[in-house]
């Protein structure tokens, strides 16, 4: 099956800190998604982005399907920031998200 | 306003018996899909279903069942045969294959 990596697994910044997240996957994709998840386990949708750039207020993701990866960057980030952040691609011939075992962000105060 | 309802949010489980998981979503949405987290990890796919009465194994079906016989209506149910069944079960739904949404997650733990 497809493979998806996430770096770096953990991540501890203080706050108005700058940060990127990696994702690389292994085969042609025709959906990939960022995902938070809280500390109470619900995940919410940050991006739809199977190519090109997108922002959303201090957030913003890049992906280069040529080249298999995309990048979630952060900006000043803020101790709400903290969670678990999910890449996740659907296959061209698939249906269901694979998700990445994801990166762990701690925003200190 | 819609979403996806997932119930209960904890579920206790004893050695030996089924419990079914519901998920309910009025997103209008064809697809439906069941994910398994543990502590750590991503989610992973159990089951997912693309129209009524149709649903196919994810990567890790066993000891676990589904049915589709409604649009709106997913739900898992976890076997005596799934020898680890503690973990965080979340359900989605989506469009043929994006606009994904999931519910709030049911805690499955085995007492």
């Amino acid at each position: 099956g497809i493979q998806v990596e996430q770096s770096p697994p953990d991540l501890i910044l203080q706050e108005g800190a700058n940060s990127t997240l990696r994702c690389n996957f292994s085969d042609s994709v025709n959906n990939l998604q960022w995902f938070h998840q809280n500390p109470w386990g619900q995940l919410i949708n940050l991006f739809y982005i199977p190519s090109g750039t997108k922002q959303n207020g201090r957030l913003s993701a890049t992906t280069v399907a040529t080249e298999r990866y995309s990048l979630l960057y952060i900006s000043s980030s803020q101790t709400t920031d903290s969670g678990v952040y999910f890449c996740a691609v659907v296959l061209n011939s698939g249906y269901a998200l694979n998700f990445g075992k994801g990166t762990s962000l701690l925003v200190t105060p | 306003d819609g979403g996806i309802t997932q119930s209960p949010k904890y579920l206790f489980r004893k050695e030996g018996q089924n419990v079914t998981l519901s998920c309910e979503q009025n997103l209008n949405h064809d697809a439906m899909y069941w994910y398994r987290q543990d502590p750590g990890q991503g989610l992973r796919l159990i089951y997912y279903s693309q129209i009524v009465n149709d649903f196919q194994k994810g990567d890790i079906a066993e000891g676990y069942s589904v049915s589709r016989e409604k649009k709106e209506s997913f739900p898992l149910t976890v076997t005596s045969a799934q020898k680890n069944p503690t973990a965080f079960y979340l359900c989605a739904s989506s469009l043929t294959n994006y606009g994904y949404t999931f519910g709030s997650g049911t805690r499955l733990t085995v007492v």
